[in-house]
């Protein structure tokens, strides 16, 4: 069965400082992972993905992922975070018949100032 | 700007009223889909579409009911809408290769 599991509800960091945000996976064949992020009220927005290739994908806002196949892990960095980063986070698969995607629970990212 | 346009934004409605929340997708997708999220959760699917005249329900059970007659149009229609279904309704498409999902920017669906 596929799934995406996001292990933290909730991450706190202070502004400046690096972040993580855990996402782990379990699919059939070779995974196409993805990242959205959510603001309060609003449609999920496309951070970065990683389909082939280099196993460190760069994407919007100065976010990047690291694609680990032996951890079956995909984790969301950034070098040092700011207030406005504060969002609700989404790791999702697509797999299988490529036709659905698998979404984790969220992970909300808090940043201090 | 936003391929994918979903309307209203905000409805407040009361019970037993018949709904129908819009998108539209300027972007050619063939495959098209509708989540339930209450505020600050996880997302369920709950109806997708691989193209017109095709529509399948999603994993989790919705007492709503979806169309494809259009490509680019995939309304939701709420026969008697009822308190339980106050959620943020998101719409979502993509084409058929390996591409992410485009988001609408949702309904967020109040019943009283």
């Amino acid at each position: 069965a596929q799934s995406v599991a996001q292990p933290e509800d909730q991450v706190n960091v202070a502004e400046g400082n690096p972040l993580t945000v855990k996402c782990t996976y379990s699919v059939s064949g070779n995974p196409y992972l993805f990242w959205y992020v959510q603001y309060p009220n609003r449609g999920l927005q496309f951070l970065l993905k990683y389909i082939t290739g280099d196993n460190l994908v760069k994407g919007s806002y100065g976010f990047e992922a690291e694609f680990n196949k032996s951890q079956t892990s995909f984790h969301l960095k950034k070098p040092s975070a700011l207030v406005s980063d504060s969002a609700l986070y989404f790791c999702a698969v697509r797999a299988g018949n490529f036709n659905k995607f698998y979404f984790g629970s969220g992970t909300k990212l808090n940043v201090k100032p | 700007e936003a391929d994918i346009y979903q309307t209203p934004r905000y409805l407040v409605i009361g019970t037993g009223k018949k709904i129908t929340l819009e998108c539209s997708q300027t972007m050619g997708h063939d495959k098209m889909y509708w989540y339930q999220q209450d505020p600050g959760m996880e997302l369920h699917l709950i109806h997708y579409s691989y193209g017109v005249n095709s529509t399948e329900k999603g994993d989790l059970s919705s007492e709503s009911t979806v169309s494809r007659i259009r490509t680019e149009h995939f309304p939701l229609t709420l026969e008697s809408a009822r308190p339980s279904h106050t959620s943020q309704y998101l719409c979502a498409s993509t084409d058929s290769s390996i591409g992410g999902y485009t988001f609408g920017s949702g309904t967020r669906l109040t019943v009283v």
